[in-house]
């Protein structure tokens, strides 16, 4: 297993263009989660999935931003009319099974810069 | 979950030991203690968790005292490559378990 694998690792885009993000957890991780982190700032969570659902969804996520994961594996998220602010490293973490206390491991993110 | 509070920065000379404090003073009975950590261009990495009890792993050693309202990250011998931010998060085991970042503590480790 290779880990929680993102793709693209960058993104340049223009404002008001969408952009869509992959992220691929690792196998058998039912719950996956979606951050965002800005400069010098520690990551602030977005939303978070149990295999196919999505349970929770941050104020920080505005109806231009929506996510995905159609059979609990992969998920996406995509950001509709980028604006600059929208500039952050989106990062992606999964972990493997419900309740208890396990660790999330996440993936080396992507980093989107709106021009 | 309890908020935490940590040092902005901290310096290590490699070799030595590096002691990163939190505080925790609201932590409540149902919430651990974890530590993680952000080397520069990539994703946080878990480090350690505990409840009450010190624990130890091949990475560090988290000692929480008995009254749970602070904590210390322990990295026995500090190399380079431990330069990082490390984040302390308090977290319940609750449905989303999503973590909670603060602003963490910038360890620089010098030769």
């Amino acid at each position: 297993d290779t880990g929680v694998s993102q793709d693209p690792r960058h993104k340049i885009t223009k404002r008001g263009q969408n952009v869509t993000f992959r992220c691929d957890p690792i196998s058998e991780h039912n719950r996956l989660y979606w951050y965002r982190q800005t400069l010098g700032q520690g990551p602030e969570f977005l939303t978070y999935f149990q295999n196919e659902a999505q349970l929770e969804k941050s104020r920080l996520l505005s109806n231009r931003f929506s996510a995905e994961r159609p059979k609990g594996s992969f998920s996406t998220l995509e950001i509709q009319r980028t604006e600059q602010g929208d500039s952050a490293m989106y990062l992606c973490a999964s972990s493997p099974r419900q309740g208890g206390n396990t660790e999330a491991f996440f993936g080396q993110g992507t980093r989107l810069t709106v021009v | 979950d309890a908020k935490t509070t940590q040092p902005p920065s901290m310096d290590c000379a490699e070799g030595r030991a590096a002691n990163l404090p939190c505080n925790h003073s609201t932590i409540s009975g149902n919430e651990y203690v974890y530590w993680y950590r952000q080397i520069h261009s990539q994703g946080p990495q878990y480090i350690i968790h505990g409840l009450k009890n010190n624990e130890t792993n091949e990475m560090a050693s988290l000692i929480i005292t008995e009254d749970r309202k602070s904590s210390t990250l322990i990295l026995p011998h500090a190399t380079l490559r431990d330069t990082a931010v490390y984040y302390c998060i308090v977290r319940a085991v609750g449905a989303g378990n999503m973590l909670t970042f603060g602003g963490g503590t910038r360890l620089m480790v010098k030769p």
